[in-house]
This record gives structure tokens, C-alpha cells and sequence, in this order.
């Protein structure tokens, strides 16, 4: 099974500045990575697919990138709606796998 | 648009049985694989069962091989969820997710329904 590990597991930060979120992949998973955003009460919802490419919908603002099996999640010029917790998910091998959450919080 | 809709949610105790249920529309269900996902209160995200677009394949955590069965019935548009010999472990919100390309199964999750609650316990 492949271990996804997002860090940090809180991420304080003040509107209007960048956020950074890291998942690493315990093995080569490729580009098979997403990221979803889930507020309280709502299911996951779809940033990035493909480590880089933007769901429909999403700004520029939210990007995403890999190097190796290291994969980030970068939001610019955060915004109210922008505090959630944040999930990579691995959809290269099978039992497919999602990393722990990286809630990012109000500074 | 896309909607899921999740049913089959309750209370149920330690041994049990319960069948979820997944309304789909809005696309073209029987050239998509489903999945299922469920979250514990408070916890991660946790994939739980595939089902090919063609019905063809299906796989499983380990923590629900054997226990669970994932199905499908594409002139309902709907998926389904047996899940046998419940224990409290598996207490969790339960979502349909649908993946992002037709006639794949590995791929991302483009849209989630709002999921239901399924808790064990005596």
C-alpha cells in the first residue's frame, strides 16, 4: 500500500498570503495525484488532478506541483473561503490512498 | 449537472447488515466507474470499494474484503453498498464518488455526493 504523508498537519496562515501544502508518496506513483478541498459538514470537492492540472472551476490562484514522489499544493492570495482541510490522494496503484489532511487555518 | 444522492444511512448494531444506496444523474452512468469512500467522525478520508464501468472488475480495502459488495444497476443509474457484519469500526459518513474519464477506473474523483451516515453500535 502506498503511505501518502501530507505536512504540516495544521497550517496557520493570514488571509492574503500563500499557503503551501506538501504530501509525499512512499513509492513512484507518476502524476496520479489530486487534491480536494473539504469544509465542515460537505463532501471533498476537486482542486487538481494529474499533481498539476486545475479542475473545472478552480482559480489560478490554486496550483499544484510535483517533483519526484514530493507534491505540492500552493494557494496565493488566500481568501475566507480557502480555510479547510486539504487532501492529496494517490489513483496510481491499488487500495488507492489519501494522505491524513493538512487543515489550514486562520493566522 | 452531475448529482449523487446516498441513502441506506442509520443506526445499526454489531453484527448487522445495511445496503447503501447511490442515485446518480446528470451523466451518462454506465461509462463510469463508481467508488465508494467513507470518513470516520473526525478522521481522513478512506477508500473503500471500486466497481468498473462495465461492472466487469471489483476491489477492496482490506479492512472491508469479504465483509462488503460493491454493485451496480445502470438502468437505475444507481450503486449500491452491502455491507455485512458491521462492527463499529466501520461507523463512518459513506460517499459515491465518480471518477473524472469514462471507461477508466483509475482515476480521480470529479464529484461526491453528500454522503450517509451509517453508525454501529448496541
Amino acid at each position: 500500500e502506498i503511505v501518502m504523508t501530507q505536512s504540516p498537519v495544521i497550517l496557520s496562515v493570514s488571509p492574503g498570503e500563500r499557503a503551501t501544502l506538501s504530501c509525499r508518496a512512499s513509492q513512484s506513483i507518476n502524476t496520479y495525484v489530486a487534491w480536494y478541498q473539504q469544509k465542515p459538514g460537505q463532501a471533498p470537492r476537486l482542486l487538481i488532478y494529474g499533481a498539476s492540472t486545475r479542475a473545472t472551476g478552480i482559480p489560478p490562484r490554486i496550483s499544484g506541483s510535483r517533483s519526484g514522489t514530493e507534491f505540492t499544493l500552493t494557494i496565493t492570495s488566500l481568501q475566507s473561503e480557502d480555510f479547510a482541510v486539504y487532501y492529496c490522494h494517490q489513483y496510481n496503484n491499488w487500495p488507492y490512498t489519501f494522505g491524513q489532511g493538512t487543515k489550514l487555518e486562520i493566522k | 449537472q452531475v448529482q449523487l444522492v446516498e441513502s441506506g444511512g442509520g443506526v445499526v448494531q454489531p453484527g448487522r447488515s445495511l445496503r447503501l444506496s447511490c442515485a446518480a444523474s446528470g451523466f451518462t452512468f454506465n461509462t463510469y466507474a463508481m467508488h465508494w469512500v467513507r470518513q470516520a467522525p473526525g478522521k481522513g478520508l478512506e477508500w473503500v470499494a471500486v466497481v468498473w464501468y462495465d461492472g466487469s472488475n471489483k476491489y477492496y480495502a482490506d479492512s472491508v474484503e469479504g465483509r462488503f459488495t460493491i454493485s451496480r444497476d445502470d438502468p437505475k443509474n444507481t450503486l449500491y453498498l452491502q455491507m455485512n457484519s458491521l462492527n463499529a469500526g466501520d461507523t463512518a459518513m459513506y460517499y459515491c464518488a465518480k471518477v473524472g474519464a469514462p471507461y477508466t477506473s483509475s482515476w480521480y474523483f470529479d464529484h461526491w455526493g453528500q454522503g450517509t451516515l451509517v453508525t454501529v453500535s448496541s
